[in-house]
C-alpha cells in the first residue's frame, strides 16, 4: 500500500505563473488536507477536501487559490499568478475518514518561484 | 489567536543520552495532541499521540507527557539516536484540523 504521494516533489516558477500541485491519497483514504509550510516554521493548516467537496478552506488566500478533489484523479491545489510569498513546502495528508488521527503526510512539494 | 508553540527551537544532545522536547499549547479545549517527527526534505512523521484524558503515554523510546493545569506538552526520547536528529513538532487535533507549533531542531552528537 503505497503512502500519500506528491507530484512534483520540487517546482520552479517564474512570477506570475501557475503552479498546479498533485496529491494522491493513499488506497481507501477519502479525505484529504492541504498544509503549508514556510521556511522555519510549522505546517500551516490551508483547505479540507472530501471527493469532489470542499469542506473547510479557511486556511485559503482568498485569491489566487483553489483546490479540488475529483470523483476521480488526485487532489489538485492551484496557485495562479505565483509571487515569491508564495515560495513553500506544500504538503498533502489523507485519512480513511473525517478524523485526522490517522492522518498521514505525504513528502511534499517545494515551490520556488523566481 | 490561539496557538501551539515550543519553548525552544533547537537541541543538542549527546548520542545516548535522553532527549526532552517541550510544548505550550493554549488552546484549553483542545483534546488529542500529535508529535511528528520531521527529516530534511520529508514530510512529518506521526511519532505518538496522547488525548486529553491521559496524562502520560509511552511508545518505543518515546514517552508524552500531557499537563492541562499548566496547557504544557512534552515528548521524551530514551536514548538518543543519530536517526533522531530531525525538527519535532507538536500539534494539537481541533476534529480534522491540525495546529502546529514551530518546531524544536534536534541534533545528535556523536
Amino acid at each position: 500500500n503505497a503512502g500519500v504521494m506528491q507530484n512534483p516533489r520540487h517546482l520552479v516558477r517564474r512570477r506570475g505563473q501557475e503552479a498546479r500541485l498533485r496529491c494522491s491519497p493513499m488506497k481507501g483514504h477519502s479525505h484529504v488536507y492541504w498544509y503549508r509550510q514556510l521556511p522555519e516554521e510549522g505546517l500551516k493548516f490551508m483547505v479540507y477536501l472530501q471527493k469532489e467537496n470542499i469542506i473547510d478552506e479557511s486556511g485559503m488566500p482568498k485569491e489566487r487559490f483553489s483546490a479540488e478533489f475529483p470523483k476521480e484523479g488526485p487532489s489538485i491545489l492551484r496557485i495562479q499568478q505565483v509571487v515569491r510569498g508564495d515560495s513553500a513546502a506544500y504538503f498533502c495528508a489523507s485519512s480513511p475518514g473525517p478524523k485526522n488521527t490517522e492522518a498521514f503526510f505525504g513528502q511534499g512539494t517545494r515551490l520556488t518561484v523566481v | 489567536g490561539e496557538s501551539v508553540g515550543l519553548h525552544l527551537p533547537t537541541l543538542s544532545v549527546q548520542e545516548g543520552d535522553n532527549s526532552i522536547i517541550n510544548c505550550a499549547y493554549s488552546n484549553s479545549a483542545s483534546d488529542y495532541f500529535i508529535w511528528y517527527k520531521q527529516e530534511s526534505g520529508k514530510g512529518p512523521q506521526f511519532i505518538i499521540d496522547i488525548r486529553s484524558n491521559m496524562d502520560k503515554r509511552q511508545g518505543q523510546r518515546v514517552t508524552v507527557l500531557l499537563n492541562k493545569t499548566v496547557k504544557h506538552l512534552s515528548l521524551q526520547i530514551a536514548a538518543t539516536q543519530p536517526g533522531d536528529s530531525a525538527v519535532y513538532f507538536c500539534a494539537e487535533s481541533n476534529d480534522y484540523k491540525l495546529s502546529f507549533g514551530a518546531g524544536t531542531t534536534v541534533t545528535v552528537r556523536a
